[in-house]
């Protein structure tokens, strides 16, 4: 089954650091370029990290940068987004999603997202 | 940045109507536009990309024009499981940028 699935997530104090995962199946993983997305409760999306298939090219928001870390591991069909510095505001669910192959960067499959708060 | 609006933000439909969403990004774009669907507790899931391309396995109800700055997703004739949030994400240049979405409530 082709599939993402994001793990990691729960409920850390501003200023700690969280490990996400996501793990995939079903699609040849190291021919794919992702991005984690995120979303707090009740806003729309936000796009904050994403890396290319061999994990040379890597991009991040002004929001997150310095702070957090995307890798891959192709050899075991994973991503991470390691998390640092954590504040109230990196709250809310975190999806990973997998980059259309051709057609541009839209982003063709989503896991099922992972929830992160950050409060003390 | 490439900022994103849409509008409306939210209205509410019956089925059956045909149903026009629009969002305008703030400098040209191209077509690098695509369209989500997002329903409550669950991931976006993919309608169009390149502005007017369906994505495998979306119902040809829904279809996107639009080019540059201002582009809309129709659905032709509304169906009870199109009850959803609706966003557009431009994908020109980074940081890749969302729309803040257009929500679909039943009349």
């Amino acid at each position: 089954q082709v599939q993402l699935v994001e793990s990691g997530g729960g409920l850390v104090k501003p200023g700690g650091s969280l490990r996400l995962s996501c793990a995939a199946s079903g699609f040849t993983f190291s021919d794919y370029y992702l991005d984690w997305i995120r979303q707090a409760p009740g806003e729309g999306l936000e796009w904050i990290s994403h890396i290319s298939s061999s994990g040379t090219t890597i991009n991040y928001a002004d929001s997150v940068k310095g702070r957090f870390t995307i890798s891959r591991d192709n050899a075991r069909n994973s991503l991470y987004l390691q998390m640092n510095s954590l504040r109230a505001e990196d709250t809310g669910v975190y999806y990973c999603a997998r980059v259309l192959r051709s057609g541009g960067d839209a982003f063709d499959l989503w896991g099922r997202g992972t929830m992160v708060t950050v409060s003390s | 940045a490439v900022r994103l609006t849409q509008s409306p933000s939210s209205f509410s439909a019956s089925t059956g109507d045909r149903v026009t969403i629009t969002c305008r990004a703030s400098q040209g774009i191209s077509s690098y536009l695509a369209w989500y669907q997002q329903k409550p507790g669950m991931a976006p899931k993919l309608l169009i990309y390149a502005a007017s391309t369906l994505q495998n396995g979306v119902p040809s109800r829904f279809s996107g024009s639009g080019s540059g700055t201002d582009f809309t997703l129709t659905i032709s004739c509304l169906q009870s499981e199109d009850f959803a949030t609706y966003f557009c994400q431009q994908y020109f240049s980074y940081p890749f940028t969302f729309g803040p979405g257009t929500k679909v409530d039943f009349k």
